[in-house]
């Protein structure tokens, strides 16, 4: 069974920068057939698509987020990250990590971490 | 940029049908936009439900299916059941990439 679990600070400065990590257990990483994704969720909003990256690390972002973020893979640990820069409230969100696949779809998600952006 | 439409809210009786739909800005929604239905219950992670506009995961329960009608992205679900309550999401794939309905609140009462 994959599984899915993001870390990372629960707190945040404004202007700093927002980094996660999502350790991807039950399953590889490396395939060729998935991609890993972040979406996030403010609270009482909706869902948001933060972008995703391929094991080889292709990148594919939002656009309204693509100046501030950048996703990274590292195969030999099973993890993939995200860094949001220079945030503001606004980026106070739960975080979710997920997995998605050739053919079109989302499949496994992490459990979510709540990130505050606050002085 | 692409948006994605879904009814606020919709109230369905215990053992009733109810469909949801997902619309798009740009147009009729077909299999290209590989539509995927997520469900969240409150304080829970989502969780997917049917990818590829019809497709179900091992754990989605019979009673959800997913097609295309009128245009439109749709979720079936027949013979609602109370645990049914939840918020649930349209996504769809664009040109730049994935992107979120607002949701739909299922009320069951």
């Amino acid at each position: 069974q994959l599984q899915l679990q993001e870390s990372g600070p629960g707190l945040v400065k404004p202007s700093e920068t927002l980094s996660l990590t999502c350790t991807v257990s039950g399953g590889s990483i490396s395939s060729s057939n998935h991609y890993w994704g972040w979406i996030r969720q403010p609270p009482g909003e909706g869902l948001e698509y933060i972008g995703i990256v391929y094991y080889s690390g292709s990148t594919y972002y939002n656009p309204s987020l693509k100046s501030r973020v950048t996703l990274s893979v590292d195969t030999s640990k099973n993890q993939f990250s995200l860094k949001l820069r220079s945030v503001t409230a606004a980026d106070t969100a739960a975080y979710y990590c997920a997995r998605l696949f050739s053919g079109g779809g989302v499949d496994y998600w992490g459990q979510g971490t709540l990130v505050t952006v606050s002085s | 940029q692409i948006v994605v439409t879904q009814e606020p809210s919709l109230t369905v009786s215990p053992g009733g049908t109810v469909t949801l739909t997902c619309g798009s800005s740009t147009g009729a929604v077909s299999s290209t936009y590989y539509p995927n239905w997520i469900q969240q219950k409150p304080g829970q992670a989502p969780r997917a439900l049917i990818y590829s506009t019809n497709n179900k995961h091992s754990w989605t329960p019979a009673r959800f299916s997913g097609s295309l009608l009128g245009g439109k992205a749709a979720l079936t679900l027949s013979g609602v059941q109370p645990e049914d309550e939840a918020e649930y999401y349209c996504l769809l794939y664009s040109a730049v990439g994935w992107v979120f309905g607002g949701g739909t609140k299922l009320i069951v009462l």
